[in-house]
């Protein structure tokens, strides 16, 4: 069964404090990893997919890296604006469809 | 850009009654997908459908049912609303190609009394 495992749970920072979030994930057939942030209220929204090993993706102050068994969401000189929920997400192919499994997310909050 | 619309943002309904929760998108995609979100549970995938009258049960689909009459619309039923149905409900669709993401609505904030 696949597992995505997300950590902290949620994450208070100052501004201009830089971290990194973590997506730990198995899955049998990787078919991309996938990093959402939700505002409260709204659906997810996409921010980058992430295909093999090794690979990275940058938008503004958020850098996504991917290994074998996890990935991190760093962000740097974050703002209050990148207060989100941020939603990690593995995809498979079951049932002969690409279906994801999300995993519960990480709740930042960034205090100016 | 790709456009997920919800019929309603929220939705107040006894227990009980049929509930219908409408999903309409955009983009031509082949791949729709109702989801309940729910704290600390996280995303729970209800129904998805890969194809006009298509449908697949999900992790969740006790209590509910689909129709996907037309490519760009999914509905989600609640043949018999309770309580525990109590929920954010989130309709997505994607691209049958490999490696693409989902796009979401804004989602439907269900309440049954």
């Amino acid at each position: 069964e696949d597992q995505v495992t997300q950590s902290p749970e949620a994450l208070r920072l100052q501004e201009g404090e830089s971290s990194s979030l973590n997506c730990s994930y198995t899955v049998s057939g990787l078919r991309g990893l996938f990093w959402y942030r939700q505002d409260p209220g709204k659906g997810p929204e996409f921010l980058f997919t992430l295909y093999s090993a090794g690979e990275e993706k940058e938008k503004e102050r958020l850098k996504a890296t991917l290994t074998k068994k996890e990935s991190f969401l760093h962000i740097t000189a974050p703002k209050p604006e990148d207060s989100a929920t941020y939603l990690c997400a593995v995809q498979a192919i079951k049932r002969g469809s690409y279906i994801p499994t999300f995993g519960r997310g990480t709740s930042l909050i960034v205090h100016p | 850009d790709v456009k997920v619309t919800q019929s309603s943002r929220y939705l107040v309904k006894r227990t009980g009654e049929k509930v219908f929760l409408e999903c309409v998108q955009d983009m031509d995609h082949e791949n729709m997908f109702w989801y309940r979100q729910d704290p600390g549970l996280g995303l729970r995938l209800i129904y998805f459908s890969y194809d006009v009258k298509m449908k697949e049960k999900g992790d969740i689909p006790e209590g509910y049912s689909v129709s996907r009459e037309k490519k760009e619309r999914f509905s989600l039923i609640l043949e018999s609303a309770s309580t525990n149905q109590t929920s954010m409900y989130l309709c997505a669709s994607s691209s049958p190609r490999g490696h693409q993401p989902q796009h979401f609505g804004d989602g439907t904030r269900l309440s049954i009394l």
